[in-house]
């Protein structure tokens, strides 16, 4: 079983909608990142974050720590929105900058 | 600011030869970690390298390795090439690493093929 969980793993959408992407995780973390990868390889930093919920513009990322999950919420989508976002997780401990990265959920928002 | 570059962009390589990489950070970032993403194994950490030190490696071979100097710039080299190190390499930087308000800042990556 991999470290890093997404769900689901590819997501289709009209424009306009709701969309939800989940990510569980089983170790224990120092933080979690959202990005976001474009066709031709640039990733984007969305969020980084160790506790609660982070809003920036129509993106919102939550995560409970407890419950070792995070969730990725994109409001009124839009096409440019189309990309595929990978959580990863940042490890705790002594060494604690290690990434472990999802596989990635591949959104296709439709005009 | 200037991003994150990473050069060359594209690379091809004949198995057996060695490769190196180069990238540079945004200016005042002290932190440079490598990535290897392919199709089948997604995005995979390579190490970090924090104030000219190698503080974390992930889990690849001997013939993957790196340095940083002095002005933050990191290289990070690949010897005895083999077909399965074709793979998109992308760098980040950040102020820190590892900490909670020092988020990371990719490059484009640099594309490499082993013929």
């Amino acid at each position: 079983k991999n470290e890093v969980e997404q769900s689901p793993q590819n997501l289709t959408a009209q424009e306009g909608e709701f969309i939800t992407i989940n990510c569980s995780y089983s170790v224990g973390i120092s933080a979690l990142h959202w990005l976001q990868q474009h066709p031709g390889g640039g990733i984007v930093s969305l969020f980084m974050l160790s506790s609660g919920k982070k809003k920036h513009g129509r993106l919102i990322a939550t995560i409970n720590i407890q419950e070792k999950h995070s969730s990725l919420h994109i409001t009124a989508s839009h096409p440019r929105d189309s990309a595929v976002y990978i959580c990863a997780v940042q490890n705790s401990g002594g060494s604690n900058y290690k990434l472990t990265f999802g596989k990635g959920t591949l959104l296709t928002v439709n005009p | 600011k200037a991003g994150v570059t990473q050069t060359p962009r594209y690379l091809i390589k004949t198995r057996g030869q060695q490769v190196t990489l180069s990238c540079s950070p945004i200016s005042g970032h002290r932190s440079v970690s490598w990535y290897q993403q392919t199709p089948g194994q997604g995005l995979q950490f390579l190490f970090e390298y924090f104030s000219e030190t190698q503080r974390n490696k992930g889990n690849f071979p001997g013939r993957f390795s790196g340095r940083q100097f002095s002005n933050s710039r990191s290289e990070m080299n690949v010897s005895t090439l083999e077909l399965g190190d074709s793979a998109l390499y992308l760098c980040a930087s950040s102020l820190t690493g590892g900490s909670y308000n020092s988020p990371l800042h990719f490059g484009n990556g640099t594309r490499l093929t082993v013929t």
